[in-house]
């Protein structure tokens, strides 16, 4: 069972609203990642992290940012949110080696930009 | 540009029924191969994955996958469906490095 958090689980908020998505794991990955998912749609990479005070943005051109202040916490923040933010995002992480790369995900957050 | 192609977004089965949900690729270099799941309600997880050797793989709940590298192909296979085999199925191919490229997903309804 993978230890992977992500909070909140949905979310409703009105355009220009600040927001941070929260995703904590505790199996000591140093890999973590963000994707984005609309429905029937392939899972876009928008940020990923090799490890602390690592950072990258990912194929997907996305307004948002993250930090990587802990291994274990990897937060995704919108400063200003807008209806075409209104996505599922989900969480990942994945150990360092070879012959790894398997991904463990959070539950995702579905947000709604009105 | 790289790119992983599901060839059905929604498969309708019977209990019993086989199972075969196409998966192809667009990569000439070495491939790490994956099968992920998401049941409902549930978070997306792995059903198997194909790193070398053997081009035949199992996965949980009696899931198979085959790596057909001339075809570019990585097919996953189940030979009798059951109700809770009900998911969406994301065929996923790692190139190196971070990036892992995931497909559109198949729905899979499995009628009881």
């Amino acid at each position: 069972e993978a230890d992977i958090y992500q909070t909140p689980r949905y979310l409703v908020i009105g355009t220009g609203k600040k927001i941070t998505l929260e995703c904590s794991q505790t199996m000591g990955h140093d890999k973590m990642y963000w994707y984005q998912q609309d429905p029937g749609m392939e899972l876009h990479l928008i940020h990923y992290s090799y490890g602390v005070n690592s950072t990258e943005k990912g194929d997907l051109s996305s307004e948002s940012t993250v930090s990587r202040i802990r291994t274990e916490h990897f937060p995704l923040t919108l400063e200003s949110a807008r209806p075409s933010h209104t996505s599922q995002y989900l969480c990942a992480s994945s150990e360092t080696g070879a012959g790894t790369d398997t991904q463990y995900f959070g539950p995702g957050t579905r947000l709604t930009v009105l | 540009a790289q790119s992983v192609s599901q060839h059905n977004h929604h498969v309708i089965l019977s209990e019993a029924a086989s199972l075969e949900l196409g998966c192809n690729y667009s990569y000439g270099g070495t491939v790490n191969l994956f099968w992920y799941v998401q049941y409902p309600g549930q978070h997306l997880q792995l059903l198997l994955k194909y790193f070398s050797g053997d081009p035949l793989v199992k996965g949980i709940k009696g899931f198979e996958a085959e790596f057909i590298k001339s075809k570019f192909s990585f097919n996953l296979r189940k030979p009798s469906v059951q109700w809770s085999d009900t998911a969406e199925y994301f065929c996923a191919v790692n190139t190196g490095g971070f990036k892992t490229i995931f497909g559109a997903g198949t729905r899979l309804f499995v009628k009881a």
